[in-house]
Order: structure tokens, then C-alpha cells, then sequence
């Protein structure tokens, strides 16, 4: 059963544009999430997190937001860069009961020049 | 550092067969995991270990997985016998014991089962 869930499997946006990928999760537990960021044949690699006791945290271009009453996160990138382009994997743990993360699916950048 | 070494980075192997993939957790890492991603499922966890104690296998699928972790430095994940639905990318990661730590993963095991 998905916890974590990214329902556009894609997306394409223009450099220098904002990108925004989305994330839901279902488990109330969750009190920490992640992002991360994979290119083909890489292992994922970690981008930006928050803390449930946030809703918005934010790292150069990237900013992540939470709205827990929603259980639903976001990833803006801005401005968006043609090195941008791959997977990118919403994350979430319950920190009280390890520290096992429950990955979405994924959705694949495309920044085109 | 090194980073998370797994190895093979890829094995072709018949169905039938054994296949041990192979993790090295980053130099004080306390916890390991085992991922797999394949593209119906995506990233699912199989199992994660702490102070190299199975802590949760509840997502390994069955009993011809298994993982050991003698020691601090190292981990076996273990297909036998395995099976062509078997094929898919297997990650490691590793991190600190601390509260929400991020994870840092291995470069991952394509593994193509015939």
C-alpha cells in the first residue's frame, strides 16, 4: 500500500521557469520528509527536507512546503536549469518508529533550454 | 569519504541461480538499508538493520530473500533461488543513529534475472 504518493509520473517546464513537484502521503505519523534527486544510473541523492513542526524550508533555488492538514507537500525549483532534469523522489518517516523511509514513485524533470 | 559501495554493479544471472549483492555503509553509519525500485513499485524498502541488528524485514518478500550484516562495514543481500520477477535495481544507504538523518545511497545492483 503506497504511504507516499506522486501522481504525475512527469514533467516538462522551460529553463529559467518555476517547477513544482508534488507529493501526497496518507500516514498522519509522518513527522519528517524528504526529497531527493536521481539521475540515471546514480543512486538517489538527498535534496531538501522539513520537519513536520515547519511548513516551508527553503536551500537556494529549492524550496520545499508542507501543509500537514492536507498531507501534502511540494518541491519549487526556481529558477528552474537544464541540470535540473531528473527523477526527483518524495520521502517520509515517522522518526518514533525508525528511521525507515516510505518512498512516492517518483516524477521525472525535464528542463529544456 | 567513499560513500556507499555496492557491488556488482550489475549481474545477469539464470533463474534458479544464487545472486549475493554487496554494501559498504559509509565510515559511522549506524544504520543500513535495503532498497529495491523496479517500475511498477518504485523505491520500496526491504529491510533496514541498526547497530548491524535487523530492525524491520517486513518488506523483504520472501524467504528467498535474506540479509545479513556481520559487522559494521558490511552487508549481503541474498536471492535463493532467484527468479526472472526478481530483476530490478538494488540499493543500499546508510546512516547516522540520529533522528531523522538522511539516508545516503549506494550507486545500486541492476540485477537482470533470465
Amino acid at each position: 500500500d503506497q504511504q507516499v504518493k506522486q501522481n504525475s509520473p512527469s514533467l516538462s517546464v522551460q529553463e529559467g521557469r518555476i517547477s513544482i513537484l508534488n507529493c501526497d502521503y496518507t500516514n498522519s505519523m509522518f513527522d519528517y520528509f524528504l526529497w531527493y534527486k536521481k539521475y540515471p544510473a546514480e543512486g538517489p541523492t538527498f535534496l531538501i527536507s522539513i520537519s513536520s513542526i515547519k511548513d516551508k524550508n527553503e536551500d537556494g533555488r529549492f524550496t520545499v512546503f508542507l501543509n500537514k492538514s492536507a498531507k501534502h507537500l511540494s518541491l519549487h525549483i526556481v529558477p528552474s536549469q537544464p541540470g535540473d532534469s531528473a527523477v526527483y523522489f518524495c520521502a517520509a518517516e515517522n522518526s518514533n518508529s525508525g528511521y525507515a523511509l516510505n518512498f512516492g514513485k517518483g516524477t521525472s524533470l525535464l528542463v529544456t533550454p | 569519504d567513499a560513500g556507499v559501495i555496492q557491488s556488482p554493479r550489475h549481474e545477469v544471472t539464470e533463474m534458479g541461480q544464487e545472486v549475493t549483492l554487496r554494501c559498504k555503509p559509509i565510515s559511522g553509519h549506524n544504520s543500513l538499508f535495503w532498497y529495491r525500485q523496479t517500475m511498477m513499485r518504485g523505491l520500496e524498502l526491504l529491510i533496514y538493520f541498526n547497530n548491524n541488528v535487523p530492525i524491520d524485514d517486513s518488506g523483504m518478500p520472501e524467504d528467498r530473500f535474506s540479509a545479513k550484516m556481520p559487522n559494521a562495514s558490511f552487508s549481503t543481500l541474498k536471492i535463493q533461488p532467484s527468479e526472472p520477477r526478481d530483476s530490478a535495481v538494488y540499493f543500499c544507504a546508510s546512516s547516522r543513529q540520529i533522528a531523522a538523518e538522511t539516508q545516503y545511497f549506494g550507486p545500486g545492483t541492476r540485477l537482470l534475472v533470465l
